[in-house]
């Protein structure tokens, strides 16, 4: 299994709901990333997390919750958003070693914040 | 502090003409360099990365990328456009801990 895949790949919500954005991957990966991407830009870095362990966190409003439950798994728990938190929601993984500088990315989840 | 800089947003290229996308890189320690393609609503997919060795590194996809420390550049060139090869690629940077820097992108269109 070479992949990393994201459920679910489309998503529209409200302000008031809550929802989950799921990310798995089986390449023995020790570090996982939340990704937010708009339309024609680069990714930018949300969370990232090594050994299950949160190890950054970009200033990201609370109304975004990650979580590891275990070395395989990444959620990315969201609750009241805005409409400009609409954006393709794209995780990563990482091979374990000191560096761990090749990302691999999944297909992604496109959100709509109505 | 890293930075990278894609040179031109829009490429455009008839198909079975040189491929050149240019990407400059700002690194205080030696740097890790990667580039990216993305295809229509899909994620990332990895074509090449630099990280120690050989300076021409070769891709998927029949691309390929020479680190030049000197010019701080690494271009992404390939022979022969496809009219499958467009898509936005970018250019990123690392030097560990797992903070890509990525470029602005470059959109690749190719005629036909």
């Amino acid at each position: 299994d070479t992949e990393v895949t994201q459920t679910p790949k489309h998503l529209v919500m409200g302000m008031t709901n809550k929802k989950s954005l799921k990310c798995e991957q089986h390449m023995g990966h020790r570090a996982m990333y939340w990704y937010k991407q708009k339309a024609k830009k680069p990714p930018e870095l949300m969370f990232v997390y090594s050994y299950e362990k949160l190890s950054i966190n970009e200033s990201v409003p609370s109304r975004f919750s990650p979580e590891c439950p275990n070395s395989s798994l990444l959620n990315l728990h969201l609750h009241a958003l805005q409409p400009e938190d609409s954006a393709l929601y794209l995780c990563a993984s990482s091979p374990p070693g000191q560096l761990q500088e090749t990302q691999y990315f999944g297909p992604g989840t496109r959100l709509l914040v109505l | 502090a890293q930075s990278v800089t894609q040179l031109g947003s829009h490429v455009s290229v008839s198909e079975g003409a040189l491929v050149l996308l240019r990407c400059n890189y700002s690194s205080s320690v030696p740097p890790y360099l990667f580039w990216y393609v993305q295809y229509p609503n899909q994620g990332l997919q990895l074509l090449l990365k630099y990280t120690t060795g050989a300076t021409l590194v070769k891709g998927i996809n029949g691309f390929e990328a020479e680190f030049k420390k000197s010019e701080t550049s690494f271009h992404l060139t390939k022979p022969s456009a496809h009219m499958s090869d467009a898509a936005e690629y970018f250019c990123a940077v690392t030097t560990g801990g797992g903070k890509l820097i990525f470029g602005q992108g470059t959109e690749l269109s190719v005629k036909p």
